[in-house]
C-alpha cells in the first residue's frame, strides 16, 4: 500500500490565489516528519517546508503553509499569493522513525501545479 | 544546509557504455542517497552510501549496475553500467543536513 498518496495528478490556479495540494500518509509510527518539495522543469528539487509529527503548529515559510491534520494523517500544502514561476511538481515526501537511524524518504507520485497569468 | 555539487548536469550516452556522476558537498554528511526519476515518475531510491562501508542498495537495484564510491564524507559517485535506454532518467545525489533533505541538481540521462 501507498504510504505517501497524492491524489492530484494535474491542478491549476490562476495567479495571485492561493491553491492547496493533498498529501495524505500512513504509518504506525510516533515519531515522523512531512517534507514538500519542488522540481521546476529544470530538474532540481527544492525542499520547501517541513513539519514533524510533535509540532503542535502548522509549519509555515513565507508564501507556504503546511496544514497539518494528523488525526486525518493528512499534511497538505498552501502555497498563498500563486505566482508563475510557482508552476512546477510538486512533491510530498516522509521519514519515519525520527529517533532510529533509518533516514530514508517515502515519497508521494507528485502533484503538477500550473499557474495561469 | 548542505551545498551539493552534482556533475554532468546532463549526458547523452551510447548504449553498452558506462556515466560516473559526482556528488561534491560543501560539508562532512555522513549517509547520502542516490535517487532514479523516470521521466513522468516520482523519485526512487538506488541506494544509501555511507563513508566507509558498502552501499546499502533498495529492492530492484543492484552493485553492478549502480557501483557507488564514497571515499570521504564530502564526496560521492554513481556510476550507471551498460547502459540502456531504460536507464533514461534523471539521476540525483542527496544529503541529510538540517531539516530538510538537500539534493545536487540533478544529472539528466539520456541513452540512445
Amino acid at each position: 500500500a501507498q504510504k505517501i498518496t497524492q491524489t492530484q495528478p494535474g491542478m491549476f490556479v490562476q495567479e495571485k490565489e492561493a491553491v492547496t495540494l493533498d498529501c495524505t500518509y500512513d504509518t504506525s509510527d510516533q515519531s515522523y516528519g512531512l517534507f514538500w518539495y519542488k522540481q521546476p522543469s529544470s530538474g532540481e528539487m527544492i525542499f520547501l517546508i517541513y513539519q514533524g509529527s510533535y509540532d503542535e503548529q502548522n509549519a509555515t515559510e513565507g508564501r507556504y503553509s503546511l496544514n497539518f491534520q494528523k488525526a486525518r494523517k493528512s499534511a497538505n500544502l498552501v502555497i498563498s499569493a500563486s505566482q508563475l514561476g510557482d508552476s512546477a511538481m510538486y512533491f510530498c515526501a516522509m521519514r519515519e522513525g525520527l529517533r532510529s537511524s533509518n533516514r530514508k524518504l517515502i515519497w508521494g507520485l507528485g502533484t503538477s501545479l500550473a499557474v495561469n497569468p | 544546509s548542505a551545498v551539493i555539487s552534482q556533475k554532468p548536469s546532463r549526458d547523452i550516452c551510447q548504449r553498452g557504455t558506462s556515466l560516473t556522476i559526482q556528488c561534491q558537498v560543501d560539508s562532512q554528511v555522513t549517509m547520502m542517497f542516490w535517487y532514479r526519476q523516470q521521466p513522468g515518475q516520482s523519485l526512487t531510491l538506488i541506494a544509501t552510501a555511507n563513508q566507509g562501508s558498502e552501499a546499502t542498495y533498495e529492492s530492484g537495484f543492484v552493485i553492478d549496475k549502480f557501483p557507488i564510491s564514497r571515499p570521504n564524507l564530502t564526496f560521492s559517485t554513481l556510476t550507471v553500467s551498460n547502459m540502456s535506454p531504460e536507464d533514461s532518467s534523471i539521476y540525483l545525489c542527496s544529503v541529510d543536513k538540517g531539516l530538510g533533505y538537500t539534493f545536487g541538481s540533478g544529472t539528466r540521462l539520456t541513452v540512445v
